[in-house]
């Protein structure tokens, strides 16, 4: 149960878009249409940003994006906002024989 | 309004014993697939166990199986982790989260706690 690999961080000023990437395996990210998104605040839970690769859940702005292609998966950002400084983290499904989950290693967001 | 609250985390020696139970409310429980995440300081989030809404599956990352149970009562909305033979690294913030999706390998944690602080140290 490897982590998934993101950049530890990424940067850009407001109005610009981002993209982050998780990359993972043939048994995780590449296997499943599991991929999400999750933003954390300093001293606050995870909060769920976009759920089976592409789909945003009810209040997230729609600047949020995903996609996959291959074992890669992918958050892009744009029109960035203050507000969008945090912690972002991805998460998969995992080939095992019982269900698991893997998440990535996290990528801190800067809003220059 | 769906709420998730953590109770029971605080301070343990090595190789002791502690429960965290998380109350749920704000939607069909006994329906929901319940999950542990946990977060150690400065790190990131660590799937740590699940459990079906009937409790006919329960799993469990490598690190953890054979040391934590999960467990749920749906009588009482509410789910919990039993953490046996703790060790150092063990500590961290556990969330509890909710699960969602069609079946187990496209669920997702929508919706989650704010955590209970677990701390493993002599």
């Amino acid at each position: 149960q490897s982590a998934l690999t993101q950049p530890a961080s990424v940067s850009g000023s407001p109005g610009q878009s981002i993209t982050i990437s998780c990359t993972g395996t043939s048994s995780d990210v590449g296997a499943y249409n599991s991929v999400s998104w999750y933003q954390q605040h300093p001293g606050k839970a995870p909060k769920l940003m976009i759920y089976e690769v592409s789909n945003r859940p009810s209040g997230v702005p729609d600047r949020f994006s995903g996609s996959k292609s291959g074992n890669t998966a992918s958050l892009t950002i744009s029109g960035l906002q203050a507000e969008d400084e945090g912690d972002y983290y991805c998460s998969s499904y995992t080939r095992s024989s019982t269900p698991s989950y893997v998440f990535g290693t996290g990528t801190k967001v800067t809003v220059l | 309004e769906v709420q998730l609250l953590e109770s029971g985390g605080g301070l343990v020696q090595p190789g002791g014993s502690l429960r965290v139970s998380c109350a749920a409310s704000g939607f069909a429980f006994n329906t929901n697939a319940m999950s542990w995440v946990r977060q150690a300081p400065g790190k990131g989030l660590e799937w740590v166990s699940a459990i079906s809404g009937s409790s006919g599956g329960k799993y469990y990352a490598d690190s953890v199986t054979g040391r934590f149970t999960i467990s749920r009562d749906n009588s009482k909305n509410t789910f919990y982790l039993q953490m046996d033979s703790l060790r150092v690294d063990d500590t961290a913030v556990y969330y509890c989260a909710k699960l969602r999706g069609p079946d187990w390998n496209v669920l997702c944690f929508d919706y989650w706690g704010q955590g209970a602080l677990v701390t493993v140290s002599s």
